[in-house]
């Protein structure tokens, strides 16, 4: 499955909404009726972090400015209000089937 | 605490080996998908191997017959054996729990010389 992710770059005015999309190659919905669609966020410099899955599950911790949507083939993390702290790269990944794939990733930076 | 802690990366020549350690701790590593990630230098992440809890395994195509993905359950660790190394597998190797990347280690860096 071919994950596309856009924008592949992402200035952000700080306090200002930010949206990615994710498209997969074919529908990411799995035999048990689950889509298995998750978001990472990687800071410079530090391993990737899970905020998202299942689509639109928000993990502990993770702000509520940030969230999932979508169905199917087509999915997006959206960010109410832009901080600071949310610069990096984000990935979509697809866990339906192997191999799980990423998206290429989005740099999100501060106008 | 869930914390996963990988070692055993270092510099080799194109066609040498290297074995990748993980140390899982909060949880028990046979008790679910537990994968290795990797991460080419300012490219983005690839999937390169998982380990079912059931003990069986997958490979990305561009690894298989190369990786060789197993644990060890008595010291609750992860391994990840690399044979026949290439340039292009030069990465950030992150250990990872779940199927849906719920913890990630800190990586270990494996270079591969020409």
């Amino acid at each position: 499955v071919v994950m596309t992710q856009s924008p592949l770059s992402l200035p952000v005015t700080l306090g200002q909404p930010a949206s990615i999309s994710c498209w997969s190659s074919q529908s990411l919905v799995y035999s048990d009726g689950n889509t298995y669609l998750n978001w990472f966020q990687q800071r410079p410099g530090q391993s990737p972090g899970r905020l998202i899955y299942n689509v639109s599950s928000r993990d502990s911790g993770v702000p509520d400015r940030f969230s999932g949507s979508g169905s199917g083939t087509d999915f997006t993390l959206k960010i109410s209000r832009v901080e600071a702290e949310d610069v990096g790269t984000y990935y979509c990944l697809q866990s339906t089937g192997w191999p799980y794939t990423f998206g290429q990733g989005t740099r999100l930076e501060i106008k | 605490e869930v914390r996963l802690v990988e070692s055993g990366g270092g510099l080799v020549q194109s066609g040498g080996s290297l074995r990748l350690s993980c140390a899982a701790s909060g949880f028990i590593v046979d008790s679910d998908y537990m994968i290795w990630v990797r991460q080419a230098p300012g490219r983005g992440l690839e999937c390169a191997s998982v380990l079912y809890p059931g003990g069986s395994t997958n490979y990305l195509h561009s690894v298989k017959g190369r990786f060789t993905i197993s644990r060890d359950t008595s010291k609750n660790m992860l391994f990840l054996q690399i044979n026949s190394l290439r340039v292009e597998d030069t990465a950030v190797y992150y250990c990872v729990r779940g199927y849906d990347g719920d913890v990630w280690g800190q990586g270990t860096t494996v270079t591969v010389s020409s």
